[in-house]
């Protein structure tokens, strides 16, 4: 069956490391997107994307960058993580603007 | 700017009663809304949409409501069950039309 994952599904790491979070999606779905969950946030977005070597900003983009090389993947980046980026980090894909995302299981990412 | 809200954090219902998760959202111009459900542990699932030309639309067990005069947005669980009990969030198309904006969120909790 075609899915959503998303690795690691929990990290630690330190203040200033760079941290990758991987997304992978099996339905050749062209729209993809990260999104941060806090409590007392809900789900804000962080990057999206319509296609291949398409990225956008979402609306907490800062400290993260995206790339998109293929249509299966879309690699989440933190380029010197802080620790107000602890999160559970949430991937999401759609096969076009129908607004139902699928979305993966979660990354729980703790910034010490 | 954006926002979508829920009137309540938390609703606890006895298992067979109906429920009624609200929501508010600020753009008058908004075209689509969507109810997801987050189980814990998991990623958010669709549950219902609605797109603005409509009042009511149902699905199985759950109807959703939207009174664009007050911008007010209703999800409503028939005979809930335990396996209802969960985070309800609502989200809304964002006014560049590329991304979903979701609200903070209602805990249901059911009890039998």
């Amino acid at each position: 069956d075609a899915e959503i994952t998303q690795s690691p599904r929990h990290k630690i790491t330190e203040t200033g490391r760079q941290v990758t979070l991987a997304c992978h999606q099996t339905w050749n779905h062209n729209n993809m997107f990260w999104y941060r969950q806090d409590l007392g946030h809900g789900l804000r977005l962080i990057h999206y994307s319509y296609g291949v070597q398409d990225t956008n900003k979402g609306e907490v983009s800062d400290g993260y960058s995206v790339s998109r090389s293929n249509t299966e993947d879309l690699p989440l980046t933190l380029e010197s993580a802080a620790s107000s980026q602890t999160s559970v980090y949430f991937c999401a894909s759609s096969p076009s603007w129908t607004g139902e995302l699928f979305f993966g299981e979660g990354s729980r990412l703790t910034v010490l | 700017g954006e926002s979508v809200g829920l009137h309540l954090p938390t609703l606890s219902v006895q298992e067979g009663d109906n429920s009624i998760i609200n929501c508010a959202y600020s753009n008058s111009a908004s075209d689509y809304f969507i109810w997801y459900k987050q189980e814990s542990g998991k990623g958010p699932q669709f549950i219902i949409d609605i797109r603005s030309n409509m009042d009511k639309r149902q699905g199985q067990r759950v109807t959703v409501l939207l009174n664009k005069t007050v911008k007010h947005l209703s999800l409503q669980i028939a005979a809930t069950q335990p396996g209802d009990s969960a985070v309800y969030f609502c989200a809304e198309r964002n006014q560049a039309g590329t991304a979903l904006i979701f609200g903070k969120g209602t805990t249901l909790s059911v009890s039998s």
